[in-house]
C-alpha cells in the first residue's frame, strides 16, 4: 500500500530556530505539493513541483520559507527563522501527471504538526 | 480564480439515515471536483472525483457525489450513515483552463453521526 510519508510528525521549536520538514512522495509520482492547514485559514497551497521543478510557490512567504526537491524521492520545506504564526499542520501530497492528461489525484501524507513557541 | 464554498460548518445525522454534505464551486471554465475526508490527526484521504461523464460519481466507503453544472454544486451523499463516517470533509476544485494543478479547498464540514 503506497503512501506519502512525512517526517517529523511533530515538531516543537522556539521562535527564530530553523525548521526542516521532509516528504517522501509515492514512488513513481511526479508531482509534489506542500499545503498548510490552520484553523483560521484552512488548507492553503504553499508550493507545487512537477518533475522536481518548482512550478508554483506563490503561496509561500519568500523571506523565510523555501521548498526544494533534491531528488525524486525527497521534498523538503524549510522555515528560517521560524515564527509563532508558522504554527500549523504542514501536509505534503503527491500525484502522477501523464502527458496530455490532467486528472491526477493528489495523495496526502499524515502531516507535520509544527508548534513555534 | 477558482473557489469552493462549504456552507455548513457541521452536519449532524443519525446512524442509518442518509447524509448530504454540501459544496458549491466557482471556476472560469470547466471544473475538476474532489472530495477528501480527514480523520483526527491524519492526512486527507481521497474519496472521489468528477472529471467528466456521468454526473453521479461513486467513490470509497459507499460515498457518492452529484455534479450539477447549472447549480455549480457537487454535494457529497451517502444513503446510510455510519458512526465511523464521523470526520472532517473537504470539497476541492481545480479549474481546468488555468492549468494550475493545485487544488483550492473549501473550509471543511464536520460530519457527526450519532448512534
Amino acid at each position: 500500500d503506497a503512501r506519502v510519508t512525512q517526517t517529523p510528525r511533530h515538531k516543537v521549536t522556539e521562535m527564530g530556530q530553523e525548521v526542516t520538514m521532509r516528504c517522501q512522495p509515492i514512488l513513481g509520482h511526479n508531482t509534489v505539493f506542500w499545503y498548510r492547514q490552520t484553523m483560521m485559514q484552512g488548507l492553503e497551497l504553499l508550493a507545487y513541483f512537477r518533475n522536481r521543478a518548482p512550478l508554483d510557490d506563490s503561496g509561500m512567504p519568500k523571506d523565510r520559507f523555501s521548498a526544494e526537491m533534491p531528488d525524486a524521492t525527497l521534498a523538503t520545506l524549510k522555515i528560517q527563522p521560524s515564527e509563532p504564526r508558522d504554527s500549523a499542520v504542514y501536509f505534503c501530497a503527491s500525484g502522477l501527471v501523464l502527458a496530455g492528461e490532467g486528472t491526477d489525484t493528489q495523495y496526502f501524507g499524515p502531516g507535520t504538526r509544527l508548534t513555534v513557541l | 480564480a477558482q473557489s469552493v464554498a462549504q456552507p455548513e460548518d457541521q452536519v449532524n445525522v443519525a446512524e442509518g439515515n442518509p447524509l448530504t454534505v454540501k459544496c458549491t464551486y466557482s471556476v472560469s471554465g470547466n471544473p475538476y471536483l474532489f472530495w477528501y475526508v480527514q480523520y483526527p490527526n491524519r492526512g486527507l484521504q481521497f474519496l472521489l472525483k468528477y472529471i467528466t461523464g456521468d454526473n453521479l460519481v461513486k467513490g470509497s466507503y459507499g460515498f457518492e457525489a452529484e455534479f450539477n453544472k447549472s447549480q455549480t454544486s457537487f454535494h457529497l451523499k451517502k444513503p446510510s450513515a455510519l458512526v465511523s463516517d464521523s470526520a472532517l470533509y473537504f470539497c476541492a476544485v481545480r479549474d481546468i483552463p488555468t492549468g494550475r494543478r493545485a487544488l483550492t479547498f473549501g473550509s471543511g464540514t464536520r460530519l457527526q453521526v450519532q448512534p
